[in-house]
């Protein structure tokens, strides 16, 4: 069965900081992998996607960066952190049905 | 901008009573799916339905879309205080091949034991 680990969990960054949240996929090869933000335990916002190792697509302008160094691995990046970067930020794989990591709470001070 | 819509916004219920969410959306799909968030968690996948299904059903949970009114309906029955979470649809549209989903706002369920 497929499982999607990211980490770490819950992180508190200060404005200005860099940002590295990690995301490894289990039990698939291959999988679509996407980066998601949501707000206020609302809306999902696609962030990125990425269809294979070292293809990236961004779907919104933003402060952040996504690399896919290997086949089940999918990092999202920031060099420079703001106070609009904070959410809840989900990593999820797609053969089929999308399936979610349990997500980073992400707070910039 | 998120295609899907779902409403009412939240939901309050008592236990066994039947819970539904209805999901609208404004482009043509290929596929609707319904996940669940309990709070701070991630999503899990609950049923995908096709654009060419009109209903489906998984154990309590049923499923339908009208295509022509662009819309969907989550039916939980005989619901349980467990089934407290969020609710959303998601939608896949033509082209997307890979999988791209656009999510609603979600619906807030909260049933009380």
């Amino acid at each position: 069965s497929q499982t999607i680990h990211q980490w770490p969990a819950t992180l508190v960054q200060p404005v200005g900081s860099p940002l590295s949240l990690e995301c490894t996929v289990e039990g698939t090869s291959n999988p679509n992998l996407y980066w998601y933000r949501q707000a206020a335990g609302r809306g999902l916002q696609l962030l990125f996607y990425s269809v294979g190792i070292g293809q990236i697509s961004s779907e919104v302008p933003q402060n952040l960066s996504a690399s896919r160094p290997q086949d089940r691995q999918f990092i999202l990046s920031s060099k420079k952190l703001l106070l609009s970067d904070s959410g809840f930020y989900l990593c999820a794989a797609f053969p089929n049905e999308q399936f979610f990591g349990p997500g980073t709470r992400l707070t910039v001070l | 901008s998120q295609q899907g819509e779902e409403d009412p916004q939240a939901l309050s219920i008592q236990e066994g009573e039947n819970a539904t969410m209805n999901c609208s959306y404004k482009t043509s799909i290929n596929n609707l799916q319904w996940y669940r968030q309990n709070s701070g968690r991630g999503l899990v996948h609950l049923i995908l339905i096709r654009s060419n299904e009109r209903e489906k059903h998984s154990g309590r949970l049923r499923v339908t879309l009208d295509t022509s009114k662009k819309s969907s309906s989550l039916l939980i029955t005989a619901s349980r205080a467990a089934d407290t979470a969020s609710y959303f649809c998601a939608t896949v549209s033509p082209g997307t091949s890979y999988g791209k989903l656009t999510f609603g706002q979600g619906t807030i369920l909260t049933v009380h034991p």
